[in-house]
């Protein structure tokens, strides 16, 4: 059963702690994604990876750090330097970069 | 630069009726594009896609349309669910490169009964 998984579903951390969030894929794709999404807004990008050992910032990748170890993986750390943490993240994968995405069922951040 | 605009931030449409969701771009690089469908707390599910070289479609109830001169494409369901009640986002991206994909702000399609 190929998918994506993003654990935990809700996420709750004190102001001024890194939290690390999780993303695991079974689809063999090369390419992931981090995306953060607030009330009324659309999916902001905040890092991706092409291929294992490589990644890019996106738009608003300030206050965030990611790793690519392994193909499968691709876990998002929400540093106490991100000034609004608490949101929707997102994580997807694709084929390749410019292919369809395919989209984890998100973690809810909430920081106290 | 916004280069993918669903200027309709939410949409309300009997349930039966025809359900059309717009999306304009200003890269005219892209020759891909995507529909998905988001529920609350969820993520994104992939709905419908099109490639530049066609001009339509179809999957079902879902079809969309592309309009390349106007740089305009739209989604039609018909007829409208409950069930299709979601924000609905648009995206857009250029094959055969390493460009990721561009989303749209979303629009929120409410079906009443």
């Amino acid at each position: 059963d190929g998918g994506i998984t993003q654990s935990p579903k809700y996420l709750f951390r004190k102001e001024g702690q890194n939290v690390t969030l999780s993303c695991e894929q079974n689809l063999n794709h090369d390419a992931m994604y981090w995306y953060r999404q607030d009330p009324g807004q659309g999916l902001r990008l905040i890092y991706y990876s092409q291929i294992v050992n490589d990644f890019q910032k996106g738009d608003i990748a300030e206050g965030y750090s990611v790793s690519r170890e392994k193909k499968e993986s691709f876990p998002l750390t929400v540093t106490s330097a991100q000034k609004n943490p608490t949101a929707f993240y997102l994580c997807a994968s694709s084929i390749g970069m410019a292919d369809t995405q395919y989209f984890g069922p998100g973690t809810r951040l909430t920081v106290l | 630069d916004q280069q993918v605009k669903q200027n309709s931030p939410s949409l309300s449409v009997q349930e039966g009726r025809i359900s059309i969701l717009n999306c304009d771009y200003t890269n005219s690089m892209f020759d891909y594009f995507l529909w998905y469908k988001k529920y609350p707390a969820e993520g994104p599910t992939f709905l419908i896609s099109i490639s530049s070289i066609k001009d339509k479609n179809e999957d079902g109830r879902f079809t969309v349309f592309l309009n390349k001169s106007a740089k305009h494409l739209s989604l039609h369901i018909v007829p409208s669910q409950p069930g299709d009640s979601a924000v609905y986002f648009c995206a857009a991206t250029k094959t055969g490169t390493a460009s990721k994909l561009t989303f749209g702000t979303g629009t929120r399609l409410q079906v009443t009964l």
